[in-house]
C-alpha cells in the first residue's frame, strides 16, 4: 500500500522555466513532509520541509506548497538549471512515530540546457 | 559537524554468500539509525530502524537482519544472500527531536 504517491516517473523542462513536482499521501496522520533530491549513486540530500500547519514555505529557488485538504503536495523550482537534473523523493513522518519517514518512488527530472 | 559514513560503496557477492554492511555517525550522540534499500526502479524502502543501542526494529520481513552495537554504529547482515536482495543500501540518522534525516552515500550490492 503505496501511501506517498508520485505518479509521474519523469519530469523534462528548459532550463530557466519552472519545474513543479507532485505528491500525493493517503494517510492523513502525516503531519512533517520533505523533499529529497538524489543523484545517481550518491545517498539523498535534504531539499527542503513544510510542517502541516503551513501551506508554503519556500527557500531560494525552492517553494513547496501542501494542500491537507486534497491531500498532495508540490515542489516548485523556479527558474530550473541543468544542475537541478536528479531523482527527487517526497517522504512524509508521522511525528513521534520514531521519526520514521515514507517516501514515494520518486520523479527523474531532466533540465535542458 | 556531524557526518555519516558507509562502507564498502560496492560490492559483488554470490548468491548464498553472508553479508555486512557498516554504518557510523560522527559529531552526535544517541541518534536514531535507519536502513534503506533503493531497489532498480523503485523508491526508499525503510528496512529497519533503531532507537538505541541493541534496539532494532524492522520494518519488512527478509533475508536480512540489523544490529547497533554501538551508540554510533548500524549494521546490516544476511547470512545467505539471494539474488533479490540487489540494491542500494543507505543509512539514515536524526537527531532525536529533529525532522529532517540525514543520509550516507550509499552502498551497491549486486549479487550475482
Amino acid at each position: 500500500d503505496q501511501q506517498v504517491k508520485q505518479n509521474s516517473p519523469s519530469l523534462s523542462v528548459q532550463e530557466g522555466r519552472i519545474s513543479i513536482l507532485n505528491c500525493d499521501y493517503t494517510n492523513s496522520m502525516f503531519d512533517y513532509f520533505l523533499w529529497y533530491k538524489k543523484y545517481p549513486a550518491e545517498g539523498p540530500t535534504f531539499l527542503i520541509s513544510i510542517s502541516s500547519i503551513k501551506d508554503k514555505n519556500e527557500d531560494g529557488r525552492f517553494t513547496v506548497f501542501l494542500n491537507k485538504s486534497a491531500k498532495h503536495l508540490s515542489l516548485h523550482i523556479v527558474p530550473s538549471q541543468p544542475g537541478d537534473s536528479a531523482v527527487y523523493f517526497c517522504a512524509a513522518r508521522i511525528t513521534g512515530a520514531n521519526s520514521k519517514l515514507t517516501f514515494g518512488k520518486g520523479i527523474t527530472l531532466s533540465v535542458r540546457p | 559537524s556531524q557526518t555519516i559514513h558507509q562502507w564498502p560503496a560496492t560490492l559483488v557477492q554470490p548468491v548464498g554468500s553472508p553479508l555486512s554492511l557498516e554504518c557510523t555517525v560522527e559529531g552526535t550522540s544517541n541518534p536514531n539509525l535507519y536502513w534503506y534499500r533503493q531497489a532498480a526502479g523503485r523508491g526508499l524502502q525503510l528496512l529497519f530502524y533503531s532507537v538505541g543501542i541493541g534496539q532494532i526494529s524492522s520494518e519488512v520481513p527478509q533475508n536480512l537482519s540489523a544490529s547497533r552495537p554501538q551508540d554510533r554504529q548500524f549494521i546490516l547482515s544476511s547470512k545467505k544472500l539471494l539474488l533479490s536482495d540487489s540494491g542500494f543500501y543507505l543509512c539514515a540518522w536524526i537527531r532525536d527531536g529533529s525532522y529532517e534525516q540525514y543520509f550516507g552515500p550509499g552502498t551497491r550490492l549486486t549479487v550475482t
